[in-house]
């Protein structure tokens, strides 16, 4: 069965904390991203990864920055937590098929409150 | 700007047929998801559809029409499982997602 695994299911920290979720998949997928999910909005990119070492900027990345060592695992860093990071974040990854029409396949996300 | 929407919240009986709309506006299209979301956990795949025409998988179908930048996700012989959010989700031309808020749906008895 795939797997998308994040390290903490609930985190809650305090402002000007780092933070750091951990994000692994054992499909040997090339893409993964990191989004969140916040009530009444869609699904927000924050980054995203083609390949080991590989980072890209999404939509929302001030505040993060990521990590990408090995192909299995990408790593979302909060470098000073601030309260309007309190989130529902969550991982993807996906083949690298043609042109990123690729089912993404999600872990159960990481609930942060920072207080 | 890019833009996917989705009703909010919809309430249906179970055994009945439930259609959830989403229109999109992004700049190019190169197809269109639909993924379900239970509360609290991950959201899983259901359809990508590219090409104009309805397509059936089991019980769910998922409809797409490029002209007028509309989908929409059948659901038929509703079961209380069902109860969930669906995400809708528009791949523009850059191959980006752009995600709808969800509409969740609820399943009465």
């Amino acid at each position: 069965d795939v797997k998308v695994t994040q390290s903490s299911r609930y985190l809650v920290k305090r402002t000007g904390e780092k933070v750091f979720l951990e994000c692994v998949q054992d499909m040997d997928h090339e893409n993964m991203f990191w989004y969140r999910q916040d009530p009444g909005l869609g699904l927000r990119l924050i980054y995203f990864s083609y390949d080991v070492k590989m980072k890209e900027k999404g939509d929302i990345p001030e505040g993060y920055s990521v990590s990408r060592e090995k192909k299995e695992r990408f790593s979302l860093i909060l470098e000073s937590a601030s309260t309007n990071q309190t989130s529902m974040y969550l991982c993807a990854s996906s083949l690298r098929q043609r042109e990123n029409t690729g089912e993404l396949f999600f872990g159960e996300g990481s609930r942060l409150t920072v207080l | 700007g890019q833009n996917i929407d989705q009703p909010t919240e919809m309430t249906a009986t179970e055994g009945a047929i439930v259609q959830i709309n989403c229109t999109y506006q992004t700049s190019g299209f190169n197809g269109l998801f639909w993924y379900q979301q239970h509360a609290g956990e991950a959201p899983t795949f259901l359809s990508y559809n590219v090409l104009d025409g309805l397509e059936e998988k089991g019980r769910f179908s998922s409809f797409l029409s490029r002209s007028k930048g509309y989908s929409y996700l059948l659901l038929k012989e509703l079961q209380m499982k069902d109860s969930a959010s669906y995400l809708c989700a528009g791949l523009d031309s850059n191959y980006q997602l752009i995600w709808g808020a969800g509409t969740k749906l609820i399943i009465k008895p």
